[in-house]
């Protein structure tokens, strides 16, 4: 069964670029995750989705970030215009229900730089 | 907002020993979840922990419940050198059970 799938795995690019990562969770989930993982921060939540609806973007940092889910097999977390302090991995997870006994299932992350 | 913090921060021990750490939170949790991290990769699940005092296993992994609801232990016995990853436990955030937080986890290094 395939997992959940992040692309690009690796992004390098220069600040002021725009950023877009991408997700597309496991088939039949209905809850989506992004994530952010620096060392000075570890895990963070950014936003979630339930069935393609955000629920909840006080994660967000700032502006400068933005997420949708058009539909119930893709997302993306967009950057712009993106600055160094972005630098991390970024990653999405999907979960079959909105209930945190449901496990989250994790991609395998975008890693991030912005030189 | 809640803080999970784990201790050891890392852990460097020989191939075969018994690995303990734990994670212990300001507020109560109704449910403690232990996840690894290997280089490179997403989390995973390991063990998912939802009554207070339980005792689960997942092969050579154990994980506890604390009574207190406030803590959670995850034990390794006869570590290998799979073994090695980044720790988490996590719990669901006061904001509505869908949030999880995460831990600072714990670096586990094994030695040849």
């Amino acid at each position: 069964d395939a997992g959940v799938i992040q692309s690009p795995r690796h992004e390098v690019t220069e600040m002021g670029q725009e950023v877009t990562l991408r997700c597309k969770p496991i088939s039949g989930h209905n809850s989506l995750f992004w994530y952010r993982q620096t060392m000075m921060r570890g895990l963070e939540l950014l936003i979630y989705f339930n069935n393609n609806v955000p629920i909840d973007d006080s994660g967000m940092p700032e502006d400068r970030f933005s997420a949708k889910m058009p539909n119930a097999s893709f997302s993306t977390l967009k950057i712009q215009p993106s600055e160094p302090r972005d630098s991390a991995v970024y990653f999405c997870a999907s979960t079959l229900t909105a209930n945190s006994n449901q496990p989250q299932h994790f991609g395998d992350g975008t890693r991030l730089s912005i030189l | 907002g809640q803080q999970l913090n784990q201790s050891p921060q890392s852990m460097f021990i020989q191939e075969g020993e018994d690995v303990s750490m734990n994670c212990t939170s300001s507020s109560i949790f109704n449910t403690w979840l232990w996840y690894k991290q290997d280089p490179g990769e997403g989390p995973v699940l390991l063990i998912a922990l939802y009554k207070a005092g339980e005792l689960t296993s997942n092969g050579r992994l154990t994980a506890q419940f604390g009574i207190t609801r406030k803590d959670s232990f995850l034990n390794i016995s006869a570590s290998i050198p799979s073994d090695v990853g980044i720790y988490f436990c996590a719990g669901p955030s006061n904001f509505g059970n869908e949030k999880l937080t995460f831990g600072t986890g714990t670096r586990l290094t094994i030695i040849p």
